[in-house]
């Protein structure tokens, strides 16, 4: 039972315009989301969390999204960059469980086409 | 600078070797984590850490084992009773909120 789903497993835009890559999520546990930008072969590079306390969060470039009762999250990359190409998982978390483990979505392939 | 190191990065077995993923890190995290990521598939959790001389099966444990004798070091060892071996291996430390992601190793049975 896939806990975190990211359902685009790819997604190509044009630079300068802006990706939304969307995950949701059916554990109402979850307190903690993460999204992690990986390339081949090495390994995923954390990019922005959220808490559940907000609806979002932005850092330069990127803002994350939270709707906790649609139990939906999704990250904007504003402009969008070549070397933005990557996949990018959406994880999660829950500080009350025992083990404070990351559960990951099955990724999105993002293709920034110059 | 503080991370985390996998060696090695390309490791190839035979058929019924056991073999050992090295983990070492240096940011004095308490909780450590191995994963696995095949094409088309999330990372998936096999072994977890808390701390020293602890550890806990995830959702993949079968065929796999591991250790944690000291706080920087959280090898992995693929048996020979994992029947589906290959893929990509990444190994991550946690501190509070942040988890740290080594490079990984591509493990391929040959």
């Amino acid at each position: 039972d896939q806990q975190v789903k990211q359902n685009s497993p790819s997604l190509s835009v044009q630079e300068g315009r802006i990706s939304i890559l969307n995950c949701d999520y059916t554990n109402s546990m979850f307190d903690y989301f993460l999204w992690y930008k990986k390339y081949p072969a090495e390994g995923p590079t954390f990019l922005i969390s959220i808490s559940s306390i907000k609806d979002k969060n932005e850092d330069g470039r990127f803002t994350v999204f939270l709707n906790k009762s649609a139990k939906h999250l999704s990250l904007h990359i504003v402009p969008s960059q070549p070397g933005d190409s990557a996949v990018y998982f959406c994880a999660a978390s829950g500080y009350g469980g025992a083990t404070n483990k990351l559960i990951f979505g099955t990724g999105t392939l993002l293709a920034v086409q110059p | 600078d503080g991370g985390i190191t996998q060696s090695p990065k390309y490791l190839f077995r035979k058929e019924g070797q056991n073999v050992t993923l090295s983990c070492e890190q240096n940011l004095n995290h308490d909780a450590m984590y191995w994963y696995r990521q095949d094409p088309g598939q999330g990372l998936r959790l096999i072994y977890y850490s808390q701390i020293v001389n602890d550890f806990q099966k995830g959702d993949i444990a079968e065929g796999y084992s591991v250790s944690r004798e000291k706080k920087e070091s959280f090898p992995l060892t693929v048996t020979s009773a994992q029947k589906n071996p290959t893929a990509f291996y990444l190994c991550a430390s946690r501190d509070a909120g942040s988890y740290t992601f080594g490079s990984g190793t591509r493990l391929t049975v040959v």
